[in-house]
């Protein structure tokens, strides 16, 4: 499979712990997305890349959100000490072009106890 | 903020008849308006895009209008199918941010 991967595809955590997850783009798509979903919303813009560089990062976002694609390839976030309302599907999508389709990841079902 | 207003949440057609969703956008920056697929359980995929030098663009069953000085955009499905059922988001989006509407859930009634 040569589309985006993401792993873990669920991660269940208690309250305060960290959590990683990490996205592959497609290969040679230098722009990666990272979003949040809730049920019933539409995916919620958390921060873009293009090669190795955050170049945009929602200011809904909190400092307990980081985000690194240290070679411009694969991208990690992290949450630290998780929240309950941080319980979402996590997505990453990559493109190519800056204004051109997005292809998204399967995603990482986060639950927070 | 920049925010993406779609309606209706939900739609219920008759297989064969046509199913509108519109969107307004606030950004005035943005450039490219994509429209997104989302199966229960699965990944969103594009089904349609316009960019703002464009009026209006078809593929097969699928149209999408933009006006840029209202601000709106729409997506026209026609000769509904039982396999068009799934959630579609609206999306505008501008340099490097990217907004997502809220989702129209669409039911085609056989």
């Amino acid at each position: 499979d040569t589309g985006v991967s993401q792993n873990p595809r669920h991660k269940i955590t208690k309250r305060g712990q960290n959590v990683t997850f990490r996205c592959d783009p497609i290969s040679e798509h230098n722009r990666l997305y990272w979003y949040r979903q809730t049920l019933g919303q539409g995916p919620e813009f958390l921060t873009y890349f293009q090669n190795e560089a955050q170049l945009e990062k929602s200011r809904l976002l909190s400092d307990r959100f980081s985000a690194e694609r240290p070679k411009g390839s694969f991208s990690t976030l992290e949450i630290q000490r998780t929240e309950q309302g941080d319980s979402a599907m996590y997505l990453c999508a990559s493109t190519l072009s800056l204004l051109g389709e997005q292809f998204f990841g399967p995603g990482t079902r986060l639950t927070v106890l | 903020g920049e925010n993406v207003e779609q309606h209706p949440s939900t739609l219920s057609v008759q297989e064969g008849d046509s199913a509108v969703i519109k969107c307004t956008y606030s950004d005035s920056a943005s450039n490219y308006f994509p429209w997104y697929k989302q199966e229960l359980g699965k990944r969103p995929q594009l089904i349609i895009d316009i960019r703002s030098n464009v009026g209006e663009k078809k593929d097969q069953r699928i149209a999408v209008t933009l006006n840029k000085t209202a601000k709106h955009f729409s997506l026209h499905i026609t000769e509904t199918q039982p396999e068009d059922s799934a959630v579609y988001f609206c999306a505008a989006s501008s340099a490097s941010k990217i907004i997502f509407g809220s989702g129209t859930r669409l039911s085609i009634r056989p």
